[in-house]
């Protein structure tokens, strides 16, 4: 399986909404990443699990939280948000080798709209 | 900041051309480069990349260019086909002294490739 696989593909939410995205990889990689991308822009790193902790938050608001429950799968939970984060959430992986990250390999996204 | 970033926004090519996509990055100390292409509707797919201890990196149909002294780099495309038509962003990230690379990619603006048959 060399894929990394999104849940669901299309999302409408309510600016008071729970709701959560869900990632999946199994090709063995022991890092996992958030990206928000907006149309016609490039993608933008929101969150990085290295080997299921947490290593780096790009100062992004606590209405988004992520969680790494094993290694091969990642949640974004969304809480309150705004119709400024209708956007297209990507999912990535990749392999860890002697500290480094090698390349990302993404997922097609999901494609959400707060109304 | 620093950013990575793009001298053409659009490139229109005939099929069968080389097609070259130029990206300039301003962190002088970034030295993992990596070219993704994003189709319509779909997330970004890995093409190439190249470490800055290289200067230039084949595959199959494609090229990679490294130039640290002007901080540039480029992304060649030969015979280039109607199915290489998508946005094509070039990424960079740093290995910091320690050789440990946390996986903080930052992209470029991104090129529209479009190929008429």
């Amino acid at each position: 399986d060399t894929e990394v696989t999104q849940t669901p593909k299309h999302l409408v939410m309510g600016m008071t909404n729970k709701k959560s995205l869900k990632c999946e990889q199994h090709m063995g990689h022991r890092a996992m990443y958030w990206y928000k991308q907006k149309a016609k822009k490039p993608p933008e790193l929101m969150f990085v699990y290295s080997y299921e902790k947490l290593s780096i938050n790009e100062s992004v608001p606590s209405r988004f939280s992520p969680e790494c429950p094993n290694s091969s799968l990642l949640n974004l939970h969304l809480h309150a948000l705004q119709p400024e984060d209708s956007a297209l959430y990507l999912c990535a992986s990749s392999q860890v080798e002697g500290g480094l990250h090698n390349e990302q390999f993404f997922g097609p996204g999901t494609r959400l709209t707060v109304l | 900041g620093e950013s990575v970033g793009l001298h053409l926004p659009t490139l229109s090519v005939q099929e069968g051309d080389n097609s070259i996509i130029n990206c300039a990055y301003s962190n002088s100390a970034s030295d993992y480069f990596i070219w993704y292409k994003q189709e319509s509707g779909k997330g970004p797919q890995f093409i190439i990349d190249i470490r800055s201890n290289m200067d230039k990196r084949q595959g199959q149909r494609v090229t990679v260019l490294l130039n640290k002294t002007v901080k540039h780099l480029s992304l060649q495309i030969a015979a280039t086909q109607p199915g290489d038509s998508a946005v094509y962003f070039c990424a960079e990230t740093m290995i910091n002294a320690g050789g440990t690379s946390y996986g903080k990619l930052t992209f470029g603006q991104g090129t529209i490739l479009t190929v008429h048959p």
